[in-house]
């Protein structure tokens, strides 16, 4: 199976902060790396697929980037609604495999 | 507009079996394969089952392989989810999920609401 590993497992930032989630495959993936966005007792929702491309209706401060083992997901400037749990999930391969979260809190 | 409605979720002791449903609208739901995936309590996101759009193909994880059984009824705009010998570690809001084909590198894009399931004697 394939691991995928996100860091931080949290962290901390401000309003108008520039932030940046890593998540590393275990193997090679390809650009088959997503990110969702999830808030306390909501569903997940998908910001980010293969890699790089942003869902419909998504600002365009998140942005993907990566391929390979490799991937980032970058926040260009915090708003008050993106302090939430973030995911990277590959679909490379079943079993699907998701990393651990990174949650975004206000500092 | 993609509406995924999750049914079932219930209070169940250990060793027993509940069948969980989802109700599919707003998109031809025979074109898309399916997930469910699921969360415990506190914890992150964990794909459990798929199944193509034809339900020919099927996959579980390790952690339900064996116990539980993914079906799908296409003329009724349905998923489901067999649980049988269920444990207290499948304690989890489950959701179900569409996934986008390979042109779209398999991305689950949609998720229901979830549905929570208890295991506790």
């Amino acid at each position: 199976d394939i691991q995928m590993t996100q860091s931080p497992s949290s962290l901390s930032a401000s309003v108008g902060d520039r932030v940046t989630i890593t998540c590393r495959a275990s193997q090679n993936i390809k650009t088959y790396l997503n990110w969702y966005q999830q808030k306390p007792g909501k569903a997940p929702k998908l910001l980010i697929y293969t890699a790089s491309n942003l869902q419909g209706g998504v600002p365009s401060r998140f942005s993907g980037s990566g391929s390979g083992t490799d991937f980032t997901l970058t926040i260009r400037s915090l708003q008050p609604e993106d302090f939430a749990t973030y995911y990277c999930q590959q679909s490379y391969s079943m079993p699907r495999t998701f990393g651990q979260g990174t949650k975004v809190e206000i500092k | 507009e993609v509406q995924l409605v999750e049914s079932g979720g219930a209070l169940v002791h250990p060793r027993g079996s509940l069948r969980l449903s989802c109700a599919a609208s707003g998109f031809i739901f025979s074109d898309y394969n399916m997930n469910w995936v699921r969360q415990a309590p506190g914890k992150g996101l964990e794909w459990i089952s798929y199944i193509s759009y034809s339900g020919t193909t099927i996959y579980y994880a390790h952690s339900v392989k064996g116990r539980f059984t993914i079906s799908r009824d296409n003329a009724k705009n349905s998923l489901y989810l067999q649980m049988d010998s269920l444990r207290n570690d499948d304690t989890a809001v489950y959701y179900c999920a569409r996934e986008l084909p390979s042109s779209h590198g398999w991305t689950i894009d949609y998720w229901g609401q979830g549905s929570l399931v208890i295991v506790s004697s």
